[in-house]
């Protein structure tokens, strides 16, 4: 089973529009941590927020929110005012537990905003 | 804030011949890097994790003898892809995270490696 699930591919949107990344997860852990990067054409990977399962409160940074249902088991990304520059792909990870562990990474959503 | 530098960022080789990328943090020591492979519009699959001083630890369907890793120091690793192919092109892109267990930390990256084998 996967552990990481995006369902949306592609999505676009209205330059100033806001806008929501699905992401699902799937662990048997009670201690993991909801990560969201950004990676532009360049290929670099941009770390924009974090959610801990612990975290009560929904996670934000700058015009990134991270809309955290831990009974759902989701961590959707949520994007205020979009910009031109927000046009990238977008992939949702997961860390389990709390050693030095990797990232599992979902396959990715490509946002592309429009003018 | 945390940097890792991956060197070189791109590469073209020909078959046959071996490749090899530096990962350095910049920064910060890192006792354990890790190496993801992401071939074209897919998501990033773990290849290996590197840990300083010994063997690293290679994921299902990755083969140790093709793609070596060193760990020889706290701020460098380093992913040898010996007698490359063509299906070996992809985008390498190795990681690291400051401080050992904080689990709040995220993973930084380098830039990557485009790997192209003619």
């Amino acid at each position: 089973a996967q552990k990481i699930t995006q369902t949306q591919p592609g999505m676009f949107v209205q330059e100033k529009e806001a806008v929501t990344l699905d992401c699902t997860y799937d662990t048997s852990d009670q201690s993991y941590g909801l990560f969201w990067y950004k990676q532009p054409s360049s290929g670099e990977m941009i770390f924009l927020i974090y959610q801990g399962s612990y975290d009560e409160q929904n996670a934000t940074e700058g015009r990134y929110s991270l809309n955290f249902q831990k009974a759902r088991k989701s961590a959707n990304l949520v994007i205020s005012a979009s910009q031109l520059g927000d046009s990238a792909m977008y992939f949702c990870a997961m860390r389990e537990g709390t050693g030095n562990t990797p990232l599992v990474f979902g396959k990715g959503t490509r946002l592309s905003v429009i003018a | 804030g945390a940097v890792v530098s991956q060197h070189p960022s791109r590469v073209i080789c020909k078959s046959g011949t071996s490749v090899k990328i530096e990962c350095r943090s910049l920064d910060f020591q890192a006792t354990t890097m890790f190496w993801y492979r992401q071939f074209p519009k897919q998501s990033l699959m773990l290849m290996a994790t590197s840990n300083e001083g010994s063997k690293a630890t290679y994921e299902q369907g990755v083969e140790k003898d093709k793609f070596l890793i060193n760990h020889a120091s706290l701020t460098l690793s380093t992913l040898t892809v010996t007698s490359a192919h063509p299906e070996d092109s992809s985008f390498y892109i190795c990681s690291a995270r400051e401080g050992t267990f904080s689990y709040n930390s995220p993973l930084h990256f380098g830039n990557g490696t485009r790997l192209t084998v003619t």
